[in-house]
């Protein structure tokens, strides 16, 4: 059963410190999305990748956050300096773009605690 | 630009009685519509999808979904929910021909009450 996984599952840290957050899509799939939960914003696209290049980082806080595709089986998510409001749970997704529609798979999420 | 309202942030409802999602969208071309569940402390699974074809789609656990185009609906319905359903319900909507992205709305919380 494929399914995306996500490393780690739980993060707490302090305010200032560096956070990775890592991505391993489904074996096959050549776009990845980058997505925070939070109870305000609800659901936000944070950035999209196509075949390792990325799309769509509109979403990303470009001062503090950058997100990369070094090889096609991992996706990270860095954040350099966490503040407390990155507190939140980041999802991140695969899928395969077939005919301009696709199902999006997610992850089982990190939750981030920044204090 | 494409948007999804989802107007109710909560609908507690008793087992076995029908219930209705909300789910209204704005967008200027065609549009592909899913909806998404979100059980506690996991990632979102796909329910269901509108493509194309019959405006009417159904799940594998009896929820189903029309598309409206004229009203600029796909609600979610279910003629008798479960304990089991509880759950975050999120409306998501992709333009035809654009980079794939999907914009979320807001979710509705099921809450199935015994």
């Amino acid at each position: 059963d494929a399914r995306v996984t996500q490393t780690p599952r739980h993060k707490v840290t302090e305010m200032g410190q560096e956070v990775t957050m890592r991505c391993q899509p489904i074996l096959g799939h050549n776009t990845v999305f980058w997505y925070r939960q939070t109870m305000m914003q609800g659901l936000e696209l944070l950035a999209y990748f196509r075949n390792r290049a990325p799309l769509d980082d509109s979403g990303m806080p470009k001062d503090r956050f950058s997100a990369e595709m070094p090889d096609a089986t991992l996706a990270t998510l860095k954040i350099q300096p966490s503040e407390p409001r990155d507190s939140a749970v980041y999802f991140c997704a695969s899928g395969l773009d077939r005919d301009g529609s696709y199902e999006q798979y997610f992850g089982p999420g990190t939750r981030l605690t920044v204090t | 630009a494409q948007s999804v309202t989802q107007l109710d942030s909560q609908v507690p409802v008793f087992e076995e009685a029908p219930v209705e999602l909300r789910c209204n969208y704005s967008s200027s071309v065609s549009v592909y519509l899913f909806w998404y569940v979100q059980y506690p402390n996991q990632g979102l699974q796909l329910l269901l999808k509108y493509l194309s074809g019959s405006t009417l789609v159904e799940s594998i656990n009896g929820f189903e979904a029309e598309f409206n185009k004229s009203q600029t609906s796909f609600h979610l319905r279910k003629p008798s929910v479960h304990i089991s359903d509880t759950a975050e319900y999120f409306c998501a909507v992709q333009e035809w021909g654009a980079t794939n992205k999907l914009i979320f709305g807001t979710g509705t919380l099921l809450a199935v009450q015994p």
